[in-house]
């Protein structure tokens, strides 16, 4: 089983829409969570952390479920401009070692 | 530019040959990660560094792989005898200290990558 699992999509929603991407993780010792972007081509990029009380920022809701070890990103009224690949990321927490594992990631394709 | 820079940004290579790139991180980071994307995957982690010591390898990082940072700034990562399965974005990224540096300690900042194509 992967460390962090994702649905790879793509999800074709129109302009507008509101898109809930799920990811669920494997080590339930992981601390920090995160939503990654990621355009074509380029370097992925913070979209936000996610924290146990959840957390919005904007048109964007992360939550995070411990007892089920799943995360959620939630975008309202998509842009044209969200069209990216959402990378769900989780710590792999044991000792010293504390490096991010990201998922395959979820492609998102916003339509006019 | 105080962003995290990779060179060389594209590199063709025949098989058998040895590729190096380099990592310059964001100045004030003292932990710097390797990863290698492939089409329609995440980045996939290779190694680690906190200043100059190697942390953690993956076990995706075969022994023709060598990755160093020997005074603590910049990295480089070796691929000796390149196979054309080792064609990928190799990903540079810092961070500071988990803990040191409040909530966003943790949060790792790319560089644009370097690509690799083995043919």
């Amino acid at each position: 089983r992967k460390e962090v699992e994702q649905d790879p999509g793509p999800f074709n929603v129109p302009e507008g829409a509101t898109v809930a991407f799920n990811c669920t993780y494997s080590n339930s010792a992981s601390q920090s969570f995160f939503w990654y972007r990621q355009d074509c081509r380029k370097e992925p990029k913070l979209l936000m952390s996610v924290y146990s009380s959840g957390n919005e920022d904007g048109r964007f809701t992360a939550q995070l479920n411990r007892a089920s070890q799943y995360i959620s990103l939630l975008i309202r009224d998509s842009k044209l401009s969200d069209s990216a690949t959402y990378l769900c990321v989780v710590n792999s927490h044991g000792g010293a070692t504390n490096k991010l594992i990201f998922g395959t990631g979820t492609l998102l394709a916003v339509q006019p | 530019d105080t962003g995290v820079s990779q060179n060389p940004r594209h590199k063709i290579t025949k098989r058998g040959q040895n590729v190096t790139f380099r990592c310059d991180p964001i100045s004030e980071h003292n932990r710097l990660y390797w990863y290698r994307q492939t089409l329609g995957q995440g980045p996939e982690f290779l190694t680690y560094f906190q200043n100059e010591a190697q942390l953690e390898k993956s076990r995706l990082l075969s022994d023709r792989f060598s990755a160093e940072r020997p005074k603590g700034s910049f990295s480089t990562l070796e691929i000796q005898r390149t196979e054309q399965g080792d064609s990928a974005m190799y990903l540079c990224a810092s961070s500071s200290t988990p803990g040191t540096g409040g909530p966003g300690a943790n949060v790792l900042t790319f560089g644009a990558g370097s690509r690799l194509t083995v043919l």
